[in-house]
């Protein structure tokens, strides 16, 4: 199985800051990796696809980037609505996996 | 738009049973795999199920292999997931979600998901 390891677990930042969330995998997976963010009693949201593609919709604030075992998402000017769970995931094999979660509060 | 409503979750005993169902709109149904995806309380995102859209290819989470069954009525526009011998360890939020895909093999992601539907495993 393809372990995804995000870091941090949990990040304190204010409004404006400039926030990066890192996921490893176990193994390479090309670019095979999404993130979701989730709000609290809310289902997940999909924000990047493929590594970089910016989903439809979402502010462009929000970007990736990475490939092989080695991604990030990245925030340049966190928003109060940003404040919320994130995830990878990979979909190169089966199981499917995602990250840990990393919860970002408001400092 | 996109819809997906999932219903048939509840309260159950330790070895019971419970069928979920997703009713899909908005798109072409039987294009797409679905996935099942679970969430216990306050934990983070567990990847259940998976199958293509002609309903072929399903394939499980190990945790669940055996026990679960996911299937799908494209002439309905509807997922399901069959629950059997289900444990504590079960007890989640339970989403579906519509894959980028028709198949179970490729560059996918998961887009939207429903609000989910609370399965609880307790005597």
């Amino acid at each position: 199985d393809i372990q995804m390891t995000q870091s941090p677990s949990s990040l304190s930042a204010s409004v404006g800051d400039r926030v990066t969330i890192t996921c490893r995998a176990s193994q390479s997976i090309s670019n095979y990796l999404n993130w979701y963010q989730q709000k609290p009693g809310k289902a997940p949201k999909l924000l990047i696809y493929a590594a970089s593609s910016l989903q439809s919709g979402v502010p462009s604030r929000f970007s990736g980037s990475g490939s092989g075992t080695d991604f990030t998402l990245t925030i340049s000017s966190l928003q109060p609505e940003d404040f919320a769970s994130y995830y990878c995931h990979q979909s190169y094999s089966s199981p499917i996996t995602f990250g840990q979660g990393t919860r970002l509060e408001i400092k | 738009e996109v819809q997906l409503l999932e219903s048939g979750g509840g309260l159950v005993q330790p070895g019971g049973s419970l069928r979920l169902s997703c009713a899909a709109s908005g798109f072409i149904f039987s294009s797409h795999a679905m996935t099942w995806v679970r969430q216990a309380p306050g934990k983070g995102l567990e990847w259940v199920s998976t199958i293509s859209g002609s309903g072929g290819s399903p394939f499980y989470a190990d945790s669940v292999k055996g026990r679960f069954t996911i299937s799908r009525d494209n002439s309905k526009n509807t997922l399901y997931l069959q629950m059997n011998s289900l444990r504590a360890e079960d007890t989640a939020l339970y989403y579906c979600a519509k894959d980028r895909c028709g198949i179970t093999s490729c560059n996918d992601w998961f887009d939207p998901w429903g609000q989910g539907t609370l399965v609880t495993v307790s005597s």
